[in-house]
């Protein structure tokens, strides 16, 4: 899979919309951009995902640039418990089984304010 | 909805212990993943199962094992239990046969804590 880069940590303040930035620069034409979070020790928890299209949720927004290099998630009224590791993941989709697994890399750490 | 139910939540072992982590999928799902978390670190994958038989492998000690059984079920075995075992232990689950690509996403459980004494 491809590798994902983003930055350590940022804050917002609650009520803001919260912008998340990846950057997959080596992405392949058939590997997916996954976004995952996890509220500390709990475990992860499935935020969106996309191929080339935007897609948006009842949880977030994700734009995915042209070019497909980078993305960002947009969580557009980020609350106190929104705060958390937020992983971008790059992923083969190919059923059944092999390679579909998610490989977490450093995540970033969004921390919302009062 | 029901989700992956892990157990137990909480385990503490003594060094040179056997222990042993269950995973209940989401019904219908025929894929179960292991992962591993240690303190202050990121979830890394160990070990996945499609249909009851071993998919992927990433890096899961000689000492660890696991199986998925005829209910979907899975379980984790690990032997000889090292201080660095000590870690969060997340199972997930999907479904993937019959599933548009695209649409494969994996649910985590709430995760079993291990603690190596």
């Amino acid at each position: 899979d491809a590798k994902t880069t983003q930055p350590t940590s940022m804050d917002c303040a609650e009520g803001r919309a919260a912008n998340l930035p990846c950057n997959h620069s080596t992405i392949s034409g058939n590997e997916y951009v996954y976004w995952y979070r996890q509220i500390h020790s709990q475990g992860p928890q499935y935020i969106i995902h996309g191929l080339k299209n935007n897609e948006t949720n009842e949880m977030a927004s994700l734009i995915i640039t042209e070019d497909r290099k980078s993305s960002t998630l947009i969580l557009p009224h980020a609350t106190l418990r929104d705060t958390a590791v937020y992983y971008c993941i790059v992923r083969v989709d190919t059923p059944p089984g092999a390679n579909s697994k998610l490989t977490f890399g450093k995540g970033i750490t969004l921390s919302v304010r009062p | 909805a029901a989700g992956v139910i892990q157990s137990p939540r909480h385990l503490i072992k003594e060094k040179r212990e056997t222990a042993t982590l269950k995973c209940y999928p989401i019904p219908r799902h025929d894929t179960v993943y292991w992962y591993q978390q240690g303190p202050g670190q990121d979830p890394q994958f160990l070990i996945s199962f499609y249909e009851k038989m071993q998919s992927d492998k990433g890096s899961i000690p000689d000492r660890f094992s696991a199986q998925q059984f005829s209910d979907y079920h899975s379980e984790l075995n690990m032997s000889s239990l090292e201080l660095g075992d000590s870690a969060l232990y997340f199972c997930a689950s999907s479904l993937t046969q019959g599933v548009p690509s695209g649409a494969n996403v994996l649910t985590f459980g709430a995760g079993s804590r291990l603690t190596v004494l």
